[in-house]
């Protein structure tokens, strides 16, 4: 069955450094990824999509890579603050009936002033 | 715009109880989709529609019935709640292009006990 595993233990970091996340899915090819945000005691919140067929995304702060070979995703967060502390989910998803997308389990990142 | 919205925010039922989820979307969405999450776990797929009067299985079906009466309702039901229901139940809706991004609504926080 398809496989979505992220960093399930918090990922800390300090104001202004560069927040990596990891996202590696098995036993799936997906068409494209998707990337949201989940603030505590709410829905989560669309960031970012890339395709398959595209290397890398940006928008403002942040950045997406898609690896099809390695089967992976990184998402970062450039000059990081805390406002930026929340979960982020990863979500790989195919051209289906519904485009429906599995989860994974979120990586929860705290910027410390 | 009120986006998304879900009735109630919280519920407890006692066990073998019914109840019906409500969401809501002004956007014109096609898609509607219902998701629980749990700790530790990413958003699993419970049912998902793709457009008025139309109704398909995800991931986690069992002990949920849903329906799409009207394009902008997706009704959620628990016919006889169990503890295993407890959880947050996110609905989503996208507009139906792919890969659509998928926006959710505020969550219901539901305890079987």
């Amino acid at each position: 069955s398809q496989k979505i595993e992220q960093n399930s233990e918090a990922l800390n970091i300090q104001e202004g450094k560069t927040a990596t996340l990891t996202c590696n899915y098995t036993n799936y090819s997906p068409a494209y990824l998707q990337w949201y945000r989940q603030d505590p005691g709410r829905g989560p919140v669309f960031l970012l999509l890339i395709r398959e067929n595209e290397k890398e995304k940006r928008k403002e702060r942040l950045k997406v890579t898609f690896d099809t070979t390695l089967k992976q995703s990184l998402f970062h967060i450039t000059a990081s603050q805390p406002a930026d502390s929340a979960t982020y989910l990863c979500a790989p998803g195919a051209l289906n009936a519904g485009n429906m997308l599995t989860f994974g389990g979120g990586t929860r990142l705290m910027v410390k002033p | 715009n009120a986006g998304v919205t879900q009735t109630p925010k919280f519920r407890v039922l006692k066990t073998g109880q019914s109840m019906t989820l409500l969401c809501a979307q002004d956007m014109n969405h096609e898609y509607m989709y219902w998701y629980r999450q749990d700790p530790g776990m990413g958003l699993r797929l419970i049912h998902y529609s793709v457009g008025e009067g139309t109704t398909a299985k995800g991931e986690v079906p069992d002990g949920y019935n849903v329906s799409r009466l009207k394009k902008q309702n997706f009704l959620l039901g628990l016919e006889s709640a169990a503890p295993s229901q407890t959880s947050v139940y996110f609905c989503a809706s996208s507009s139906g292009g792919a890969p659509g991004e998928q926006y959710f609504g505020p969550g219901t926080r539901l305890t079987v006990t």
